[in-house]
């Protein structure tokens, strides 16, 4: 059971908009930042977005990400066969004073 | 360029001692802000935070692993070392060492290895 919840999955056809949600707590989200990995089978994860909304360089804007309250959502914008992946949310907890991850979601670009 | 290359055993006994090495390049672990980390992941399931440690030797754990875990630099072999003592089937897992980036992200990754633990 992760920390932070996300959908198993989720699915959109090629050109179309998706996005993903990552929901936690005060304890977390709420008061700190949220990054975002993409990682394809057998391969290390790749930061996407970090400090909730930064997209490091050579992420292009078709990701994008924002956060409210406790919870925080990953975006896509023309979506393409490549971006089919596992993604997965994180953030620091304060309780746990530990960096913690959500279960993670598998995009199917249909 | 950055890179990071873990290495170590890939069958561990069980109540053994699980040691890694992180072999990187492209930065330097004595500049001030500098981070590397680890992560792992079991198979099929999320990544696991297991901690950092910092150009200044400082470290920081996972709580939950705290008591068994350490991570050891030597800086003038661009190496950090990851002990993980009295090993069990729940350590299974592919072991990351990375870059820190910011606070809480990595933008460097090694390949991984998967570290199974087994009788």
């Amino acid at each position: 059971q992760s920390v932070l919840t996300q959908p198993p999955s989720v699915s959109a056809a090629p050109g179309q908009k998706v996005s993903i949600s990552c929901s936690g707590s005060s304890s977390n989200i709420a008061k700190n930042y949220v990054f975002w990995y993409q990682q394809f089978p057998g391969t290390a994860p790749k930061l996407l977005i970090y400090d909730n909304d930064k997209r490091p360089s050579g992420i292009p804007d078709r990701f994008s990400a924002s956060k409210s309250g406790t919870s925080a959502t990953l975006g896509f914008t023309g979506l393409q066969a490549g971006d089919e992946a596992d993604y997965y949310c994180g953030s620091w907890d304060d309780s746990l004073n530990t960096v913690v991850f959500g279960g993670g979601t598998k995009l199917t670009v249909l | 360029q950055i890179t990071l290359k873990e290495s170590g055993p890939t069958l561990v006994q069980p109540t053994q001692t699980l040691t890694l090495t992180c072999t990187f390049s492209g930065f330097s672990l004595t500049k001030s802000g500098v981070a590397v980390g680890w992560v792992r992941q079991p198979p099929g399931k999320a990544p696991e935070w297991l901690g950092l440690i910092f150009w200044d030797d400082d470290k920081r754990y996972s709580p939950s692993l705290k008591s068994r875990l350490t991570f050891i630099k030597d800086s003038s072999k661009n190496q950090v070392v990851l002990r993980l003592t009295n090993v069990g089937p729940v350590d299974t897992a592919t072991y990351y060492c990375a870059h820190r980036h910011s606070m809480l992200d990595f933008d460097f990754w090694g390949q991984g290895t998967l570290v199974t633990v087994s009788s």
